[in-house]
């Protein structure tokens, strides 16, 4: 398995609060992405890394920032949760070889009360 | 038109059948073509990947790929309980680092 972990793995926040998500990875990648996961939308790019402090919105960024100071950590903050960001989100990672192969970690459940 | 379109489901086979799932994009752009797995509540497992046309074989499973059609399949052999998921086609946005996901096609394996 690719060494990615992710943290928390599950959260139960309220509405407003500020959450941060941390994705972690030993295999030295260059490209890290954070997803969330919706029934009835499948896997969303939420924003995406290509090194570090290089980062870039993907289609639901609204809500989101993002933060890379390291290449082993992605950061993913809600800067104050809605019910609507209530989803799991998946970090993952590509760059070992050359076919745009994308790594999975865990998963974090998020729920904004 | 959606990016990636794939029939949701779900597919039902008996152990021991061929599974075949179907995707289409349609971004023209795009040259890499990835199938996921993911278990329930699971993340998602990269299982197979094809660039170029034809067919690619690994194990019990095989990817197809027809550009001009912008179609990508998975079939899989001697399907078993243990195939039981949801499978996710993910063609590369073309000229870019990033996947565009179908929303999956959920395959169930009867004993």
């Amino acid at each position: 398995d690719a060494g990615i972990t992710q943290s928390p793995r599950h959260k139960v926040t309220e509405t407003g609060t500020p959450v941060t998500l941390r994705c972690h990875q030993t295999e030295n990648h260059r490209y890290m992405y954070w997803y969330r996961q919706d029934p009835g939308h499948g896997l969303r790019l939420i924003h995406y890394s290509y090194g570090v402090k290089d980062t870039d919105k993907g289609e639901v960024s609204d809500g989101y920032s993002v933060s890379r100071s390291k290449t082993e950590d992605f950061l993913l903050t809600l800067e104050s949760a809605t019910s609507s960001q209530t989803s799991v989100y998946f970090c993952a990672i590509s760059g070992g070889r050359a076919y745009n192969e994308q790594f999975f970690g865990p998963g974090t459940r998020l729920t904004v009360l | 038109q959606k990016e990636v379109e794939q029939n949701s489901g779900p597919l039902s086979v008996p152990e021991g059948a061929i599974a075949s799932l179907n995707c289409t994009y349609s971004d023209r752009g795009s040259q890499s073509f990835f199938w996921y797995r993911q278990y329930s509540g699971k993340s998602p497992e990269l299982i197979m990947f094809i660039y170029s046309n034809g067919d690619k074989e690994d194990g019990r499973f095989t990817a197809q790929l027809n550009k001009a059609s912008q179609y990508v399949s998975l079939l899989i052999r001697d399907s078993q309980p243990s195939d039981s998921a949801t499978y996710l086609c993910a063609p590369e946005k073309g000229g870019s680092e990033k996947l565009v996901f179908g929303k999956g096609t959920k395959l169930t394996v009867n004993p």
